[in-house]
């Protein structure tokens, strides 16, 4: 079935380093949602991609879709240990009202 | 309160039980979704429920799995015959109207240990 891929797995930067972690469909996705998963919490929606090409920002983070609407990105400048959790990026399942989501990547920042 | 809430936060039991796990939605959210979060992995889609639709069976791993809701208000989640691959956490989402463009609002899941 239809999947949405996410790379890294696991990044582990030190505070003040940047990070990034990719998502990617082999279908065209009309929309993308980003969550983060702290420790022993639940997923927190943080946003919302449409438009094909769009970047948005939110403090620190900064997200992006592809042209193609394909991939997508989320880029954290200077990390902090606040940071730490699991970013999962999910799109919709073709054919179905609901969304798949990544398997996430899981960012550690040592202080 | 104003989230998603899920009962019990734990629960243990043996092989071969019966476990029933109850997710609370936001007031005024037609949708909402059932997952299973395995240790370190991602979500996995079980089922959904939008308005009076039908709900979307797909993701339901076996017929050991069933859901129901109750008009948009209260779900149970039911596992028949648990087995020890069943252990995870389910989590219960609910969104303001149904669709792929609807932000989720999860509650803090359900830990369920099969021994």
């Amino acid at each position: 079935g239809q999947q949405v891929m996410q790379i890294p797995q696991y990044q582990h930067v030190q505070e003040g380093e940047d990070f990034t972690t990719y998502c990617n469909s082999s279908t065209t996705l009309s929309n993308i949602q980003w969550y983060k998963q702290r420790p022993g919490g639940h997923p927190v929606f943080l946003i919302q991609l449409v438009k094909s090409g769009e970047v948005k920002k939110q403090k620190r983070l900064t997200f992006q879709f592809g042209e193609a609407k394909k991939n997508s990105s989320l880029h954290i400048t200077a990390t902090q240990t606040t940071d730490v959790g699991t970013y999962f990026c999910a799109g919709p399942r073709s054919g179905y009202s609901t969304l798949t989501f990544g398997k996430g990547t899981m960012l550690l920042v040592s202080p | 309160g104003a989230g998603v809430s899920q009962s019990p936060s734990n629960k243990v039991t043996e092989k071969g039980k019966d476990v029933e796990l109850r997710c609370d939605p936001i007031s005024g959210h037609t949708a909402l979704y059932w997952y299973r979060q395995r240790l370190g992995q991602g979500l996995e889609f079980l089922i959904y429920f939008q308005g009076n639709s039908a709900p979307d069976k797909s993701g339901l791993p076996s017929d050991r799995f069933s859901a129901e809701r109750t008009g948009e208000s209260v779900s149970t989640l039911t596992i028949q015959r648990t087995q020890q691959e069943d252990s995870a956490v389910y989590l219960c989402a609910s969104s303001f109207g149904g669709g792929v463009n609807q932000p989720q609002h999860f509650g803090d899941g359900t830990r369920l240990s099969i021994l």
